[in-house]
């Protein structure tokens, strides 16, 4: 079965400074993975996907993610956080069609 | 351009009392979804239906039927609600081919059972 674990709750960055969010994945064969983000009280938006190709890719935002087979990881990263980038991030992998597992999330807080 | 709606935004239920979550989309998506989300838990599907006509069961069904009304509508209902069904219930809707169409949310119901 696939799997997602994202092992930190919470993170707090200062405006300005990078960030990376770590996202391990558990599935057998080559994996779809995604990033969303969710903002209080809404719903979940994507900021980017990896299906196959080339291992960084690019999503909104200024965000961006690499697939590292090797380590079965999908971090997510982005150079210079904003204080609207405060949000819950979730990673989440398929091994094809939509039905995604997600991990359990990850807070962050960005101090002004 | 409204993509996925749900209704309603919030409710409280007392324990044994039943309701049904509405949802729609506009997207013209062949597949729609019914998740929950808990804290520390993240988001654990419930139901899917993968096109008009067919529904199938998630990770956490139990408790919960659905209908894939038409295309567009695709309801969850609680027949009998117990707390630990309080949650935030998210709604979503895909083309089948995740690369062409990744999941669209609806901004979720907060549902609390008492």
């Amino acid at each position: 079965a696939q799997s997602v674990t994202q092992p930190d709750i919470h993170i707090t960055v200062s405006e300005g400074a990078s960030l990376e969010l770590r996202c391990n994945y558990s599935y057998g064969a080559t994996p779809y993975l995604f990033w969303y983000v969710q903002s209080p009280g809404q719903g979940l938006q994507l900021l980017l996907k990896y299906f196959s190709g080339d291992t960084l890719v690019q999503g909104i935002k200024g965000f961006e993610a690499e697939f590292k087979r090797s380590q079965s990881s999908f971090n997510l990263r982005k150079p210079s956080v904003h204080w609207s980038d405060a949000a819950e991030y979730f990673c989440a992998v398929t091994g094809g069609g939509n039905k995604l597992t997600f991990g359990t999330g990850t807070q962050l807080k960005v101090e002004l | 351009n409204a993509g996925v709606t749900q209704t309603p935004k919030f409710q409280v239920l007392k324990t044994g009392q039943s309701m049904t979550l509405q949802c729609a989309q506009d997207m013209n998506h062949n597949s729609m979804y019914w998740y929950r989300q808990d804290p520390g838990m993240g988001l654990r599907l419930i139901y899917y239906s993968a096109s008009e006509g067919t529904t199938d069961k998630g990770e956490v069904p139990n408790g919960y039927n659905v209908s894939r009304l038409n295309k567009r509508e695709f309801s969850l209902r609680l027949e009998s609600a117990a707390p630990s069904q309080t949650s935030v219930y998210f709604c979503a809707s895909s083309d089948r081919d995740p690369n062409n169409s990744p999941l669209h949310f609806g901004n979720g119901t907060r549902l609390t059972v008492t």
